[in-house]
């Protein structure tokens, strides 16, 4: 069966300094990957998704970039965190017509 | 172009009683059509998903939805709710736009369920 792990949960990170988190899926070839962004009394904001190896698309300008270095990989990074990157992200593949989603990362730039 | 919105975005109801949490959506061509929960500082899990099959469909936890193209509504509802049910609930529709099946999320709907 297919599952998909996203880590950390948690991530307390200062103004300025990097970040990344990263996303693995496992038990399926070529899915469709995507980063969402949730803020806090938000609904859910697509950052990023990507059909495959190397090719991102970005959804809105930001201070974040993404990556796919492997097939079951995404990886969501910033070379310097702003006050306004916190939320909660999620990482998410599909594969037909449903979604499945990550844990999600509570990320707090203090 | 594709658009969905929660008509509530807090619903408050009492163990036992029937919940009725409201989607409208927009679409120019059938839609696929989806409801997600989020229990606090959780991911999201799939309660059910519409496409195109039957109209009333069932899903996780005794919801089910309905999907009626007259009113262009996709309405989760519950018999009985309970405690459990508290939590986050998104409406959700997917764009065709492109290769790219991207979802297109409604702001929420906060659901508290009282003692």
């Amino acid at each position: 069966s297919q599952t998909i792990h996203q880590w950390p949960a948690t991530l307390v990170q200062p103004v300025g300094s990097p970040l990344s988190l990263e996303c693995t899926v496992e038990g399926t070839s070529n899915p469709n990957l995507y980063w969402y962004r949730q803020a806090a009394g938000r609904g859910l904001q697509l950052l990023f998704y990507s059909v495959g190896i190397g090719q991102i698309s970005s959804e809105v300008p930001q201070n974040l970039s993404a990556s796919r270095p492997q097939d079951r990989q995404f990886i969501l990074s910033s070379k310097k965190l702003l006050l306004s990157d916190s939320g909660f992200y999620l990482c998410a593949w599909s594969g037909g017509v449903g979604y499945t989603f990550g844990s999600g990362t509570r990320l707090t730039v203090v | 172009a594709q658009s969905v919105t929660q008509l509530d975005s807090h619903v408050s109801v009492s163990e036992g009683t029937p919940v009725l949490l409201r989607c409208n959506y927009s679409s120019s061509y059938s839609p696929s059509l989806f409801w997600y929960v989020q229990h606090p500082n959780k991911g999201l899990q799939l309660l059910l998903k519409y496409t195109s099959a039957a109209t009333l469909v069932k899903g996780i936890n005794g919801f089910e939805a309905e999907f009626k193209k007259s009113e262009t509504s996709f309405h989760l509802t519950k018999p009985s709710a309970h405690m459990s049910d508290a939590a986050e609930y998104f409406c959700v529709v997917r764009s065709l736009a492109g290769n790219n099946r991207k979802l297109i999320w409604g702001l929420g709907t906060s659901l508290a369920v009282n003692p």
